[in-house]
């Protein structure tokens, strides 16, 4: 009930493109449901967040989309960059603050 | 922008030694985590603090793992013996409170020959 279960493991998106990766999780106490960027050798950086009141939020070319029904969040990544290239996390936590993380979806974008 | 900092930066030492790793959190930050990063996998929580004192441990092998942060400022993570399912990143993170963004640091790579 405590795990957070991410898909795709992998994807590769031509320049332009729409990334999409999904997350679901069982444990309806979490209430806080961010994504998080890592390069190789660097630490996870936070990229954008959801709580479960709002369906959806978008900061530039990010968006989190929320399906709290279904138990199920997704990043989509408009106009895809090389740059964009990276691991990406999703994960949730309850008012204990402890993350649980997906397994990560490492995201190629071809030039 | 602030940053957590961490060092050293890599690790390499040979199993059944001592290894220690510090972590400088955001200035403010209340709230402390050690994390654990398996190469391909996700972070896993090790222990968190609020302030000095530990809020969860459980996942801490606390046979051969111990973490202070005793001016509930900066803290350090040790590990004696080092075993070689040890080789990982230690991550450290930091927040101004529970259910606050979680902000990270590089991490140390550790590896146990």
């Amino acid at each position: 009930q405590q795990q957070v279960k991410q898909s795709p493991q992998s994807l590769i998106v031509q320049k332009g493109g729409i990334s999409i990766i999904n997350c679901a999780y069982e444990n309806t106490a979490f209430d806080y449901f961010p994504w998080y960027q890592q390069f190789p050798g660097k630490g996870p950086a936070l990229l954008i967040a959801i709580r479960p009141d709002v369906s959806e939020k978008k900061e530039g070319r990010f968006t989190i989309s929320f399906n709290k029904s279904a138990k199920q969040f997704s990043l989509h990544i408009m106009d895809s960059q090389p740059g964009d290239s990276a691991t990406y996390f999703c994960a949730a936590n309850n008012q204990g603050g402890k993350l649980i993380f997906g397994q990560g979806t490492e995201l190629s974008v071809k030039p | 922008e602030a940053e957590v900092a961490q060092s050293p930066r890599y690790k390499i030492t040979e199993k059944s030694q001592a290894v220690a790793f510090w972590c400088d959190p955001i200035s403010g930050h209340a709230t402390l985590y050690w994390y654990r990063q398996i190469l391909g996998q996700g972070p896993e929580l090790l222990v968190q603090f609020q302030d000095e004192s530990v809020v969860d441990d459980s996942q801490l092998p606390k046979d051969r793992f111990s973490a202070e942060r005793l001016k509930g400022v900066d803290s350090t993570l040790k590990i004696q013996p080092a075993e070689l399912g040890d080789s990982a990143m230690y991550l450290c993170a930091s927040s101004l409170g529970f259910n606050q963004p979680q902000h990270f640091g590089d991490g140390t790579r550790l590896s146990i020959l």
